[in-house]
């Protein structure tokens, strides 16, 4: 089972639509991180989340994590061809003894012009 | 800066060969991993290392083995490899000032794809 749940699993849009996707757990966290995974490289590391109820914005991509920092949400605004790939969120368990990320399965957004 | 460099980036291996993949750092971070992805799976954790001379087993290391000699490299390595270590292999590093100090995120290497046949 993941401990961390994203949804939808896949996305796909027209450039300049906006979408969400959303990242959420039973457990509380620490603080949540956001990578993006394009094809064939590995994932680069977007923003992380610390405060319960934070919003950090990105350009066009906006992060935020919620009260009870057990969720998380990234939304992105007139979407570009350029906002393709994999989104990754990840987090340290409740009970990790040393800091390490589990990652939740991932959402695939494809943008087309 | 290279960052975390892997090789090689593709390899096919027969059922019950062997062979390491190879990582490298070059940002003088204390700590590395280990991670496999699988279509639909995210990344599961296989082996880290807190620093030279400690690893420890993550999720999956079933079949794996690693060594941390030096600060800079972490090779995983696959002893009689089998179909089910078809999958695409990351290693990343990170940087903690102590065990529960701030996370700062992973710098991650472009993978290994590996196919066993």
């Amino acid at each position: 089972t993941q401990l961390l749940e994203q949804s939808p699993q896949f996305l796909s849009i027209q450039e300049g639509e906006n979408l969400t996707v959303y990242c959420n757990s039973s457990s509380v966290f620490s603080s949540l991180q956001w990578y993006r995974q394009e094809p064939g490289e590995g994932p680069v590391l977007l923003v992380t989340v610390v405060t319960g109820g934070e919003v950090k914005k990105l350009k066009r991509l906006t992060f935020q994590f919620g009260d009870a920092r057990k969720d998380s949400s990234l939304h992105i605004t007139a979407a570009q061809p350029g906002d393709t790939g994999l989104y990754l969120c990840a987090g340290v368990g409740p009970t990790d003894s040393w800091g390490k990320l589990q990652f939740g399965a991932g959402t695939q957004v494809v943008v087309t012009p | 800066n290279a960052g975390v460099t892997q090789t090689p980036k593709f390899r096919i291996l027969k059922i019950g060969q062997s062979m390491t993949l190879q990582c490298t750092q070059d940002m003088n971070h204390n700590y590395m991993y280990w991670y496999r992805q699988d279509p639909g799976m995210g990344l599961k954790l296989i082996y880290y290392s807190v620093g030279a001379g400690i690893t420890d087993k993550g999720e999956v290391p079933n079949g794996y083995n690693v060594s941390r000699s030096t600060t800079e490299d972490f090779p995983l390595r696959l002893e009689l490899a089998a179909p089910s270590q078809t999958s695409v292999y990351f290693c990343a590093s990170s940087y903690r000032v102590r065990k529960t100090g701030p996370n700062y995120g992973y710098t991650f290497g472009s993978g290994t794809r590996l196919t066993v046949v």
